[in-house]
């Protein structure tokens, strides 16, 4: 069971917009803006798409957005592409303690 | 242009201490505010983190695998390695390495901000 909780899967049409929600604690999302998302292909290094909550590393396609209210992080795409179709996580600092958590991942479809 | 690679055995037996070394390249894990971080996915499963060590040696480990884990650095080769004793079948994983970048944002020591660059991985099987 991991720390922070997402929908196992979501899908979209191509050009359609979906959102992926991360739910934490108080602990972990809620107290830190060190929240940032990761795309996973099959056999693929993972790719640092969000970090901080809201900033796109370079060189990722402005397609993607991410926001935070709460405890809740949420992943954006617009204009779904077929390159998409992916496995989505979530991480956050979760204090000196724990440090890293990670959410469960979000299989997307792009139908 | 940062790279990292891990490398080590692709199957090991139960109760027997696995060792994963992560060779990197683009950046010194002797200055700046970054580290390296080991991370796992079970097959099917999600990414779990397992372990952080910092520019200035400082370590971190996951609380749920802190006694099976030890992570050190050699500066001069750009290796970082994981050990973790014990091992179990359910262990078995790909095993990613990360350059990762903290933040001084949080407070007197660094934090955690993200894992910037990956490895592509290794899996790793546990069976008998």
């Amino acid at each position: 069971q991991s720390a922070l909780t997402q929908p196992a899967s979501v899908s979209g049409s191509p050009g359609q917009s979906i959102t992926i929600s991360c739910t934490g604690t108080s602990s972990d999302v809620g107290s830190y803006n060190l929240v940032s998302w990761y795309q996973l292909h099959p056999g693929k290094a993972p790719k640092l798409i969000i970090y901080d909550a809201t900033k796109r590393p370079s060189g990722v396609s402005n397609r993607f957005s991410g926001s935070k209210s709460g405890n809740t992080a949420s992943l954006t795409i617009s204009g779904l592409q077929a390159e998409d179709e992916a496995n989505y996580f979530c991480c956050s600092y979760a204090g000196s303690s724990t440090s890293v958590v990670f959410g469960g991942g979000t299989e997307l479809t792009v139908l | 242009q940062i790279t990292l690679k891990e490398s080590g055995p692709t199957l090991v037996k139960p109760t027997q201490t696995l060792t994963l070394t992560c060779t990197f390249s683009g950046f010194s894990l002797s200055t700046g505010v970054v580290g390296v971080g080991w991370i796992r996915q079970p097959p099917g499963k999600a990414l779990e983190w397992l372990a952080l060590i910092y520019w200035n040696a400082d370590r971190r480990y996951s609380p749920s695998l802190k006694s099976r884990l030890t992570i050190t650095k050699d500066t001069s080769k750009n290796q970082v390695v994981l050990t973790m004793t014990n091992m179990d079948p359910v262990d078995t994983a790909t095993y990613f390495c990360a350059h990762t970048k903290l933040t001084m944002a949080i407070g007197p020591t660094p934090s955690f901000e993200y894992f910037q660059h990956w490895g592509q991985g290794t899996l790793v099987t546990v069976s008998s």
